[in-house]
């Protein structure tokens, strides 16, 4: 199994541009989850899923953030209108029962 | 509502001493807790997590942690400290449905 795979690795926007992270998680896998990870904040959760529906969705900062999942294999973060102050590392992780949580690399995002 | 904190926000240890790192969950029912492990610029890997029954867990890379329900604590230990140890250490609990929680973090620099 190639494990939660989450692309770009990198991404350097400005400010006002569309930004959109993708993740895939592990085949099976039923629940979904984005982190954000800040020197300030530490790890937050932004949103996650069970079974491709949004189940909580408390974490994400303001109405410039939005998640899908089509369906199971596919899950993408998008920031329109992206700010500096979103810079960070966006992780996705999936579960699936007592099997752990497995978390992506990451995607470092640099809004300029 | 349900948490997990870290004190230690830093800690070193010399090459070949013991290591314990402190976590404490605020949680009402039998947790089910986490540690994981971040290396600079990297994902965050599972060391082990407590479900139920043995109150001592055995993780990867020779780490352990014990669940002690009356001092609602779960700390991380290993015997025998390496340089390749140097990262941070992230506890979670789980809240809710499936909703992964972390702590702030400790991290762990080893001397020479």
């Amino acid at each position: 199994d190639a494990g939660v795979i989450q692309s770009p690795r990198h991404e350097v926007t400005e400010m006002g541009q569309e930004v959109t992270l993708r993740c895939k998680p592990i085949s099976g896998h039923n629940s979904l989850f984005w982190y954000r990870q800040t020197m300030m904040r530490g790890l937050e959760l932004l949103i996650y899923f069970n079974n491709n529906v949004p189940i909580d969705d408390s974490g994400m900062p303001e109405d410039r953030f939005s998640a899908k999942m089509p369906n199971a294999s596919f899950s993408t973060l998008k920031i329109q209108p992206s700010e500096p102050r979103d810079s960070a590392v966006y992780f996705c992780a999936s579960n699936q029962g007592d099997a752990g949580y497995t978390f992506g690399s990451g995607t470092r995002l640099t809004v300029v | 509502a349900q948490s997990v904190t870290q004190p230690d926000i830093h800690i070193t240890v010399s090459e070949g001493a013991s290591l314990e790192l402190r976590c404490n969950y605020s949680y009402g029912a039998t947790p089910y807790l986490f540690w994981y492990v971040q290396s600079p610029g990297q994902g965050l890997q599972l060391l082990l997590k407590y479900f139920s029954g043995d109150t001592l867990v055995q993780g990867i890379k020779g780490f352990e942690a014990e669940f002690k329900r009356s001092q609602s604590s779960f700390n991380l230990r290993k015997p025998s400290v390496h340089w390749s140890d140097a990262a941070e250490y992230f506890c979670a609990v789980v809240t809710g449905f499936q909703k992964l929680v972390f702590g702030t973090g400790t991290r762990l620099l080893v001397s020479p």
